[in-house]
């Protein structure tokens, strides 16, 4: 079973910030938060990953919290094409495969 | 950022009939791949991983005898689901690590058996 829990879905208005939760409470000290969307009848999309510090990308924020027991991604200025189910997963880095959950659907509206 | 290609994106087959899928990583080696497969409105279930020389291994409940997997180089691996019925239609997905910190995925493949 998947390691982290999720809003089943959310909406967010076009232009605004788009702010995604996680908890992943039983987070092991070697593993990773990582976050891929997907984007209908396509494969996962990478998005960002993190272990304990705050990480920023081009695509998005990754705050992670101080006991690492939750986390929220962090779409600063969301557009249509943002319209995606948002998977938040725990990894081991290496060869470890991912496993997904339900992940949360986020609908961008105008 | 690296590529994992798949190919074909959409494959219609006749029950009875073999189809294979093959995902290839373009810019990296990537020792391990994994098979996804997902059904409309639920999440990807993990099928199989498969390390480049060896045999694949297989998740519970997937029937390996159905479900080959060929991963003889590190770009190269090929699913292929052989004697095809309705119920295997699906959307496959494959993955490949190089062993860093991402996993890449390809486009998928929409597999429909009439």
């Amino acid at each position: 079973d998947a390691k982290t829990t999720q809003p089943t879905s959310m909406d967010c208005a076009e232009g605004r910030a788009a702010n995604l939760p996680c908890n992943h409470s039983t987070i092991s000290g070697n593993e990773y938060v990582y976050w891929y969307r997907q984007i209908h009848s396509q494969g996962p999309q990478y998005i960002i990953h993190g272990l304990k510090n705050n990480e920023t990308n081009e695509m998005a924020s990754l705050i992670i919290t101080e006991d690492r027991k939750s986390s929220t991604l962090i779409l600063p200025h969301a557009t249509l094409r943002d319209t995606a189910v948002y998977y938040c997963i725990v990894r081991v880095m290496g060869y470890s495969t991912l496993t997904f959950g339900k992940g949360t659907m986020l609908l961008v509206s105008p | 950022g690296a590529v994992v290609s798949q190919h074909p994106s959409r494959v219609i087959c006749k029950s009875g009939t073999s189809v294979k899928i093959e995902c290839r990583s373009l810019d990296f080696q990537a020792t391990t791949m994994f098979w996804y497969r997902q059904f409309p409105k639920q999440s990807l279930m993990l099928m199989a991983t498969s390390n480049e020389g060896s045999k694949a291994t297989y998740e519970q409940g997937v029937e390996k005898d159905k479900f080959l997997i060929n991963h003889a180089s590190l770009t190269l691996s090929t699913l292929t689901v052989t004697s095809a019925h309705p119920e295997d239609s699906s959307f496959y997905i494959c993955s490949a690590s190089g062993g860093g910190e991402k996993l890449f995925f390809g486009s998928g493949t929409q597999l429909s058996v009439l």
